[in-house]
């Protein structure tokens, strides 16, 4: 499965400070997507990065991509009380399955207040 | 408002019941796809539409079918429902006949359990 893995799993912090999560996946890609999902809504896109890009800003979010390493990091900065959710990295399949689309397993985060 | 809708949000239903879950997108988007969600699994893509007429297998195709007869929607077939399809269904759609170029768009989701 082209699934990725998130690390790690659940991370807690206090208002204030950054938050990093890492994502790993197993074969070539085309583009790599961060998303949040509140307490078992729908899902929403936080920022896209290309294959050939190695860093994305968007506001507090900042995302790299390595896909020598076949991962991705996405790092929230000065978070807050409202970043608390679950964040899903997504990819396509490559160019074997380019029109599939893969989830990780997600990293739930919780700040606190 | 663009957005994706999902009905029902929440159903409750026995084995081997035969059950719809509609999607609709007011974007005109090209690309349309199901997915499931369980504890620990993350996502996992059931069905896709690259346009209409055309629909391929995700990861877990299993059990469900589904038709792209307009562009709008994109419906979720469980022609005899069993436990193990309790989830979290979620419908979204991106523009493009692509996956990944694009953001998706999700619905607000499907709550099943199966009796």
């Amino acid at each position: 499965s082209q699934q990725g893995e998130e690390d790690p799993q659940a991370l807690s912090i206090q208002e204030g400070e950054n938050a990093t999560m890492n994502c790993s996946y197993k074969t070539s890609i085309n583009n790599l997507q961060w998303y949040r999902q509140n307490s078992g809504r729908g899902l929403v896109h936080l920022i896209l990065i290309r294959s050939n890009e190695r860093e994305k800003h968007s506001g507090r979010l900042r995302v790299t991509l390595d896909t020598s390493k076949k991962s991705s990091s996405l790092l929230i900065t000065a978070s807050r009380a409202a970043d608390t959710a679950s964040y899903f990295c997504a990819t396509d399949g490559g160019l074997d399955n380019f029109n599939k689309f893969y989830f990780g397993s997600g990293t739930k985060l919780n700040v606190k207040p | 408002e663009a957005q994706v809708t999902q009905n029902p949000r929440y159903l409750i239903t026995v084995t081997g019941k035969k059950l719809t879950v509609t999607c609709s997108q007011n974007m005109n988007h090209e690309y349309m796809s199901w997915y499931r969600q369980d504890p620990g699994l993350g996502l996992r893509q059931i069905y896709y539409s690259m346009n209409v007429e055309v629909t391929d297998k995700g990861d877990v195709p299993e059990g469900y079918k589904v038709s792209r007869k307009e562009k709008r929607n994109f419906p979720l077939i469980l022609e005899s429902p069993s436990p193990n399809q309790t989830s979290l269904y979620f419908c979204a759609s991106t523009q493009g006949g692509v996956a990944g170029v694009n953001e998706q768009f999700f619905g607000p989701g499907t709550r099943l359990t199966v009796l």
